[in-house]
């Protein structure tokens, strides 16, 4: 069965640090990953998704994740955090079938001090 | 706005009443989605279904039943609610052609269960 595990589940940064959250999934076939995020009493919002091609994806907001397929890794990133990137973010996988279930990771809470 | 409606947004039930969460969707997508969102535990897939008329499990689909009688809404349904039903529920949909496309997300059905 497929899995996602997310590294950390509490990140605390200061306004310009940079962000890196690490996200591993486990399934041998082709997978379509991504990342969402959830602003405190939202709903989940796509930030970055991989399909195909160049495994370096950016979203919006300034965020950037990079597929790993040797490594089963797509860790996003981030190179200067805002007070207003504060929320919950969620990496999800879902395989290259037809009924697009989505599978999802524990989350990481990200806390930025300004 | 086209989008993902989700009806109550709160609920509070009583151990061993029954509700039904409605989730309606305005885009055509074939397919829709009901997860459940713990502290810690991420979103886990409840029921979902790929067409209408169609439905099947997800990882914890005990307790639950749904049901697709018109393409546009799904429905979930708690027969007899029970504490550790105390969750948000977010209902989720996606096109056939386009499962690689990410999901819409509801603004999520907080419940409570006493």
């Amino acid at each position: 069965a497929q899995s996602v595990s997310q590294h950390n589940h509490h990140v605390i940064l200061s306004e310009a640090a940079s962000l890196e959250l690490g996200c591993n999934y486990s399934y041998g076939g082709t997978v379509n990953l991504f990342w969402y995020v959830q602003y405190p009493g939202q709903h989940l919002q796509l930030l970055l998704k991989y399909f195909s091609g160049d495994p370096l994806v950016k979203g919006i907001k300034g965020f950037e994740a990079e597929f790993i397929k040797s490594k089963f890794s797509f860790n996003l990133r981030k190179p200067s955090v805002q007070w207003s990137d504060t929320a919950e973010y969620f990496c999800a996988v879902s395989s290259a079938g037809n009924t697009g279930k989505l599978i999802f990771g524990q989350g990481t809470t990200l806390q930025v001090k300004p | 706005n086209a989008g993902v409606t989700q009806t109550p947004k709160f609920r509070v039930l009583k151990t061993g009443q029954s509700m039904t969460l409605l989730c309606a969707q305005d885009m055509n997508h074939e397919y829709m989605y009901w997860y459940r969102q713990d502290p810690g535990m991420g979103l886990r897939l409840i029921h979902y279904s790929v067409g209408e008329g169609t439905t099947a499990k997800g990882e914890v689909p005990d307790g639950y039943n749904v049901s697709r009688l018109k393409k546009q809404n799904f429905l979930l349904g708690l027969e007899s609610a029970a504490p550790s039903q105390t969750s948000v529920y977010f209902c989720a949909s996606s096109s056939s052609r386009g499962t690689n496309y990410g999901y819409t997300f509801g603004s999520g059905t907080r419940l409570t269960v006493v």
